[in-house]
């Protein structure tokens, strides 16, 4: 079947402005979960959903970000008031319930110049 | 933060070699993963193996754990080009269900495998 999709899979955007990136899970997986990959950081956890809430937000860097999951499925993440630090490749994992298994996308460069 | 640190860092073979990786940790686990990541793209899962576990194999993989000094390896028997990517080990940060969480990687070895 269809993996996790993510969309775009290369943002450009000038510092200041808001940047929403989608992902889409592999249908039926229940949690779905957000990283950010840079140079200096490697691969850093943001935020978990199981279902539609989110009982880990303890990674989020600051209130600039936000993310929602609707539906069960669909999940967007929100960068409000870009900053260079900001540029990063963001992806996106799901998973079936109570597996440690993730599935991830094929990821999001966002570049802030 | 990390929990994994791979070493080494980098890796340049021939093609044909083994490549062997190591991963260590830092608290107790139920498991650990490892993933390859080519370009610096999305992350494929290779193996995963259970804290009771002390080695496992798929195809060209051989994965052994050892608990007692919060370590882990990866050996690729067998190299080919195609196996060139990074290679992170991962375990579980904050548990949900006894099984479920979000990911905490090493910083990965990169593979080199020349033709």
């Amino acid at each position: 079947g269809a993996g996790v999709s993510q969309s775009p899979s290369n943002k450009v955007t000038e510092k200041g402005k808001d940047v929403e990136l989608r992902c889409d899970p592999i249908s039926g997986h229940t949690a779905l979960y957000w990283y950010r990959q840079s140079l200096g950081q490697g691969l850093e956890f943001l935020i978990y959903f199981q279902g539609n809430s989110a009982p880990d937000k303890s990674g989020l860097p600051s209130d600039r970000f936000s993310a929602e999951r609707t539906g069960g499925s669909v999940s967007t993440l929100t960068i409000q008031r870009t900053q260079q630090e900001d540029s990063a490749v963001y992806l996106c994992a799901s998973s079936k319930i109570l597996e440690p298994t993730q599935y991830f996308g094929p990821g999001t460069r966002l570049t802030v110049l | 933060s990390q929990q994994g640190e791979e070493d080494p860092q980098a890796l340049s073979i021939q093609e044909g070699e083994n490549a062997t990786m190591n991963c260590s940790y830092k608290t107790s686990i139920n498991n650990l993963q490892w993933y390859r990541q080519n370009s610096g793209r999305g992350l494929v899962h290779l193996i995963l193996i259970r804290s009771n576990e002390r080695e496992k194999h798929s195809g060209r993989l051989r994965v052994t754990l050892d608990t007692s000094k919060k370590s882990s390896s990866l050996l690729i028997t067998a190299s080919r080009a195609a196996d060139t990517a990074s290679y992170f080990c991962a375990t579980l940060g904050m548990n949900y269900g006894g099984s479920q969480g979000n990911l905490i990687f090493g910083k990965g070895t990169k593979l080199s495998v020349k033709p």
